[in-house]
């Protein structure tokens, strides 16, 4: 592992179903971050977690929730999702919560049908 | 409402020609601005950056400029290598310890051989 690893790199998920996404990091960063892209919106944050034990809501935090259990793992869950939850999904770290240059997996495409 | 805008959703630019991505805020808490580079089934890498007690930053072929009076600063990329088309992402942070980036749509930039 090199960087910040998320899996699965793509998934179909029928609506209603629970899902996680993985991250992983190996750079010991203590923040780490959770992104939304869709087409014409830009990166949306949706939670975020300044070190281990502790998260936030971003921009858009509704219809998900996240944990910080170790410093190395940030897996965002979808309860139940729905059509507009289709996205691609990018997780984010940063050495500590005051510095901006994150970076970022390699996406996970998540289409809900 | 949109605090940061990327209002052209795509440029085109000749080989070794410059290149100019433009990039407005409305929010006058942001205190530091970010480009990032995101090519097709990547996550965005993080370019370069500028601090808002300067006016320019540049980086070999990179360099931005902060015009904190018209709230607007712009990306040079010259010369304008084929490599370099991607979508690229203004993002900006306010003051404070939560780091939260603001980011804009993005621009597509095709650099054509």
């Amino acid at each position: 592992i090199a960087g910040i690893t998320q899996a699965p790199t793509s998934q179909i998920l029928a609506a209603g179903r629970r899902m996680t996404l993985r991250c992983t990091q190996d750079m010991r960063h203590n923040a780490m971050y959770w992104y939304r892209q869709d087409l014409g919106l830009g990166l949306r944050l949706i939670h975020y977690s300044n070190t281990a034990g502790t998260t936030g809501k971003g921009e858009v935090p509704d219809g998900y929730s996240v944990s910080r259990a170790n410093t190395d793992d940030f897996p965002l869950t979808l309860a139940s999702a729905v059509p507009s939850q289709t996205s691609v999904y990018f997780c984010a770290s940063t050495p500590d919560s005051l510095n901006t240059e994150a970076f970022f997996g390699q996406g996970t495409r998540l289409t809900v049908v | 409402d949109q605090q940061v805008k990327q209002n052209s959703p795509s440029l085109s630019v000749q080989e070794g020609r410059i290149s100019i991505l433009n990039c407005d805020y409305t929010n006058s808490m942001f205190d530091y601005f970010l480009w990032y580079k995101k090519y097709p089934a990547e996550g965005p890498t993080f370019l370069i950056s500028i601090s808002s007690i300067k006016d320019k930053n540049e980086d070999g072929r990179f360099t931005v400029f902060l015009n904190k009076s018209a709230k607007h600063l712009s990306l040079h990329i010259v010369p304008s290598q084929p490599g370099d088309s991607a979508v690229y992402f203004c993002a900006a942070k306010s003051g404070g310890s939560n780091y939260k980036l603001t980011f804009g749509k993005g621009t597509l930039l095709t650099v054509n051989p």
